[in-house]
């Protein structure tokens, strides 16, 4: 199973740009990379998923490289409720499709 | 529009008792799944259910039974509760599987098993 690889933590000061990396050496051309974020004392939410291309929406962009080894989910100005614990998770469309791998995340910390 | 609830919210549990975590979701989804969390840990599949009357196992399925008799709930039995078996709970569902299907967790049940 492809696994990622990401920081254990990062911290970011408040309405500054958050990049948040993740390795995914081994991803095949059929895996989705998906991100997901954990608040404190809740259940996790989606955050963004791309295929090939970068990709925007209203929380976050999600910037793949060239050759997706790697991406990094980018948060354009962090706030206190980011923080939380982001993970970055591979998910095969064509076989285990409905198993998602999460791995122990990147603890964002924000800074007033 | 409640999402996804679970019930109850906390449980303690001694070694050998037996218990039913309950998720209900709201949104007609087909697919329902239960994760378990330890801490500092990331989640790990237990059980998944791709629709009424199904169920299949996911990454860490033993000591755990589960249940889909209606499409709107999906419960998580636990047999003989072990201390191994302390963790927080997630239910989570979504709609049918493409490879984009966005996952809506539920707020968790804390357990602990002594």
């Amino acid at each position: 199973d492809a696994k990622t690889t990401q920081p254990n933590s990062m911290e970011s000061n408040e309405e500054e740009p958050v990049h948040l990396p993740c390795n995914h050496s081994t991803i095949s051309g059929t895996d989705y990379i998906h991100w997901y974020r954990q608040l404190p004392s809740q259940g996790p939410e989606y955050v963004i998923h791309g295929l090939t291309s970068n990709v925007n929406n209203r929380m976050a962009s999600l910037a793949i490289a060239e050759d997706r080894k790697s991406s990094t989910l980018i948060l354009h100005r962090a706030t206190l409720r980011d923080a939380a614990v982001y993970y970055c998770i591979l998910r095969d469309s064509l076989e285990n499709f409905n198993k998602f791998y999460f791995g122990s995340g990147t603890k964002l910390n924000v800074k007033p | 529009n409640a999402g996804v609830t679970q019930t109850p919210k906390f449980r303690v549990l001694k070694t050998g008792q037996s218990m039913t975590l309950l998720c209900a979701q709201d949104m007609n989804h087909e697919y329902m799944y239960w994760y378990r969390q330890d801490p500092g840990m990331g989640l790990r599949l237990i059980h998944y259910s791709v629709g009424e009357g199904t169920t299949a196992k996911g990454e860490v399925p033993d000591g755990y039974n589960v249940s889909r008799l209606k499409k709107q709930n999906f419960l998580l039995g636990l047999e003989s509760a072990a201390p191994s078996q302390t963790s927080v709970y997630f239910c989570a569902s979504s709609y049918q599987i493409l490879p984009f299907y966005e996952q809506y967790f539920g707020p968790g049940t804390r357990l602990t098993v002594t």
